[in-house]
């Protein structure tokens, strides 16, 4: 067990290009979650994953944000036409737990600047 | 969904017991209470979560009001390590399953 695992960790980018990132989740959690956060602000939830099946998206995850779990495993998040407002830390989480004591484990984040 | 209220610092000396409330006044019967941490330049760390029980981990204690309306995070004895932004979280049992984070309370450890 590795915990979760991102990649990259950093990623600068201009205004108007397509950014990917990944993440790893622990094995065999069958929850997978993704949430954004900005400097001094708590993470806010953007979407989460039960196997490969996209359960719920908050309103902040506009039409240029899109996230996919093939086979329940890794997951991807892929921001089109960056803006500079997309400059966040974008964390994942894992869990596999009964709900309401589901304990989520997360990364250490990708950090994006969008210049 | 049901809110919490944290203060936005706290300072305690090391070694000392440190003492965290929250206070989350409109709390359902069924929502369980869970605290998180983040470290800096970390992502949040699962710290402890309890439903009307005091709860001891490794890490913590939560005390529990009777009336579930507020808690405490209890670090009995606290390292430069646990300087930290310290998350209040209330999870619905039988809902969603999103952590709804608010600013939490950023604890200082002063040598």
């Amino acid at each position: 067990d590795t915990g979760v695992s991102q990649d990259p960790r950093h990623k600068i980018t201009k205004r108007g290009q397509n950014v990917t990132f990944r993440c790893d989740p622990i094995s065999e959690h069958n929850r997978l979650y993704w949430y954004r956060q900005t400097l001094g602000q708590g993470p806010e939830f953007l979407t989460y994953f039960q196997n490969e099946a996209q359960l719920e998206k908050s309103r902040l995850l506009s039409d240029r944000f899109s996230a996919e779990r093939p086979k329940g495993s890794f997951s991807t998040l892929e921001i089109q036409r960056t803006e500079q407002g997309d400059s966040a830390m974008y964390l994942c989480a894992s869990s596999h737990g009964t709900p309401g004591e589901n304990i989520q484990y997360f990364g250490a984040g990708t950090r994006l600047s969008v210049l | 969904d049901a809110k919490t209220t944290q203060p936005n610092s706290m300072e305690s000396n090391e070694e000392e017991p440190v003492h965290l409330p929250c206070n989350h006044s409109t709390i359902s019967g069924t929502d369980y209470i869970h605290w998180y941490r983040q470290l800096p330049s970390q992502g949040p760390e699962y710290v402890i979560h309890g439903l009307t029980s005091n709860v001891n981990n490794r890490m913590a204690s939560l005390a529990i009001a009777e009336d579930r309306k507020s808690s405490t995070l209890i670090l009995h004895r606290a390292t430069l390590r646990d300087a930290a932004v310290y998350y209040c979280i209330l999870i619905l049992n039988f809902g969603n399953e999103k952590l709804t984070f608010g600013t939490g309370t950023r604890l200082t450890i002063i040598p």
